[in-house]
């Protein structure tokens, strides 16, 4: 049981390049969502999944999009990276219950120069 | 809109010490629960411990207990007999409007003296 799964774990990239970061978890949570770490920020919502074929906005999505095929992945694709998305990238799960827990993934740290 | 705020950016405490970490929140919800994570310097977000509004009891692990204050919307963690692996960023979390959608404070940072 790897729980949630992220990769890569670093990542460089350069103003305008495109990519993909990848989300698995294998606990069959409906749940799963993205969220973004900034210095003296907290962790702040991007989109989230309540299960296969649905996704939904969070708090800060612009230039971000996802997608939910299965179960088990949740890719996040940067379209045309900027340095504003210069940041640590967490995606989680949980079953769709109030107040399961959460369970984060170890997290994509992201630079764009 | 919902928010949650850590009025301490930073806190520090001897070993063997107690510490309380303060988190309030705004809502407008009768039953939804709440949430300190832990993110030492592996990055990790670890739960720590988690409270049930509408039980009246604080919610207690081991050496971390809470003291919620309902009417107040204050979630203040109490980290007893403070140990060297509990220096780390501190998070308070709400789900916001009774979704799975949580919201952060801005964390506390917890150093721990020896």
């Amino acid at each position: 049981n790897a729980g949630v799964t992220q990769t890569p774990k670093f990542q460089v990239l350069k103003t305008g390049q495109s990519m993909t970061l990848q989300c698995a978890q294998d606990m069959n949570h409906e749940y799963m969502s993205w969220y973004r770490q900034d210095p003296g920020m907290g962790l702040r919502l991007i989109h989230y999944s309540v299960g296969a074929g649905i996704t939904d906005q969070g708090e800060v999505p612009n230039g971000y999009n996802v997608s939910r095929s299965t179960t088990e992945d949740f890719p996040l694709r940067l379209l045309s990276a900027a340095p504003s998305q210069t940041s640590v990238y967490f995606c989680a799960s949980s079953s769709y219950f109030l107040g399961d827990t959460q369970y984060f993934g170890p997290g994509t740290r992201l630079t764009v120069l | 809109a919902q928010t949650v705020t850590q009025s301490q950016p930073e806190m520090s405490v001897q070993e063997a010490e107690t510490v309380t970490l303060s988190c309030t929140y705004d809502t407008s919800e009768s039953d939804y629960y709440l949430f300190w994570y832990k993110q030492p310097p592996s990055r990790q977000m670890i739960l720590v411990i988690r409270q049930e509004a509408y039980k009246q009891q604080n919610a207690t692990e081991n050496r971390f207990s809470v003291n919620f204050q309902k009417a107040a919307k204050s979630f203040s963690l109490k980290i007893s007999d403070s140990q060297l692996g509990d220096a780390a960023m501190y998070f308070c979390a709400y789900p916001q409007g009774g979704s799975e959608k949580l919201v952060f404070g801005k964390g506390t940072k917890l150093t721990v003296n020896p």
